[in-house]
C-alpha cells in the first residue's frame, strides 16, 4: 500500500533553515508528481509547492516562493523541502502528498503523509 | 493566483441530514476542482476528483457537482463518521490553492 513518510520538522528559530524529507514506498515513485502541503494548528490547509515526476517542473505558493525549494530524488523514492529564512507564520504540519494518476497533469492529492510539525520560535 | 471559497463556513446538521457545501473559484477552472475530508488530528483524505468522480472506497452518499467556478459537494444523508471539515481544492493552475474549509458538526 502507498506510504508517505515525512521527518526532519522541529523548532527552529526564525531566519534559520530546516529541510523536510518525505520517503515513499508502496508505488512507482517515479511516475509520480509530489507534493507539499502545510496546516497551521487549527487553521485550515494551504498548498504549498509541487515537482513534477520527472523533477523537471516545480511549482511554489507565493508566501514561500523564493524561501523554499522543493526537490525529489528517483533513485531514493524521496521528495525534500528545503525552507530558508523561516518565519513565525511558516509554523505549521508539513503534509508530502502524491498525484492521483501517474505521469499527469497537475492532479488530486489521493495519498498523504501524517506530517510533520515545524515551529519557528525564538 | 486563483482564490477559493466555501460556503458556509460551519453548519450544524442531524444524523441522516441532506448537507451541501458550495465551492467558488474567483476565476474558471474548468472540472479541475476536488474535494477532502479531514478529521481532527487526521491529514485529509481524497472523496471526489475531477470535480464530480467519486475516489475509489469512497461511499456514495457522497456526491459532487459544477464546472468553471461553482461546485457543490452533496452528502445525501450524513452518518456520524462524516462529521468532518471539507476542502475543495483546485488543480487547474499553480499555485493549487484550497479553500478555508467547512466543519460539519453534529446538531
Amino acid at each position: 500500500q502507498v506510504q508517505l513518510v515525512e521527518s526532519g520538522g522541529g523548532v527552529v528559530q526564525p531566519g534559520r533553515s530546516l529541510r523536510l524529507s518525505c520517503v515513499a514506498s508502496g508505488f512507482t515513485f517515479s511516475n509520480f508528481d509530489m507534493h507539499w502541503v502545510r496546516q497551521t494548528p487549527g487553521k485550515g490547509l494551504e498548498w504549498v509547492a509541487a515537482v513534477s515526476y520527472h523533477g523537471l517542473d516545480k511549482n511554489y505558493a507565493d508566501s514561500v516562493a523564493g524561501r523554499f525549494i522543493i526537490s525529489r530524488d528517483n533513485s531514493k523514492n524521496a521528495v525534500y523541502l528545503q525552507m530558508s529564512s523561516l518565519r513565525a507564520e511558516d509554523t505549521a504540519v508539513y503534509y508530502c502528498a502524491r498525484d492521483s494518476r501517474p505521469r499527469y497533469d497537475w492532479d488530486s492529492l489521493a495519498s498523504w503523509g501524517q506530517g510533520t510539525l515545524v515551529t519557528v520560535s525564538s | 493566483d486563483i482564490q477559493m471559497t466555501q460556503s458556509p463556513s460551519f453548519l450544524s446538521a442531524s444524523v441522516g441530514a441532506r448537507v451541501t457545501i458550495t465551492c467558488r473559484a474567483s476565476q474558471s477552472v474548468s472540472r479541475h476542482l476536488n474535494w477532502y475530508q479531514q478529521k481532527p488530528g487526521k491529514g485529509p483524505t481524497l472523496l471526489i476528483f475531477g470535480a464530480s468522480s467519486l475516489q475509489t472506497g469512497v461511499p456514495t452518499r457522497f456526491s459532487a457537482s459544477g464546472s468553471g467556478t461553482e461546485f457543490t459537494l452533496t452528502v445525501s444523508s450524513l452518518q456520524p463518521e462524516d462529521f468532518a471539515t471539507y476542502y475543495c481544492q483546485q488543480s487547474s493552475s499553480a499555485p493549487f490553492t484550497f479553500g478555508p474549509g467547512t466543519k460539519v458538526d453534529i446538531k
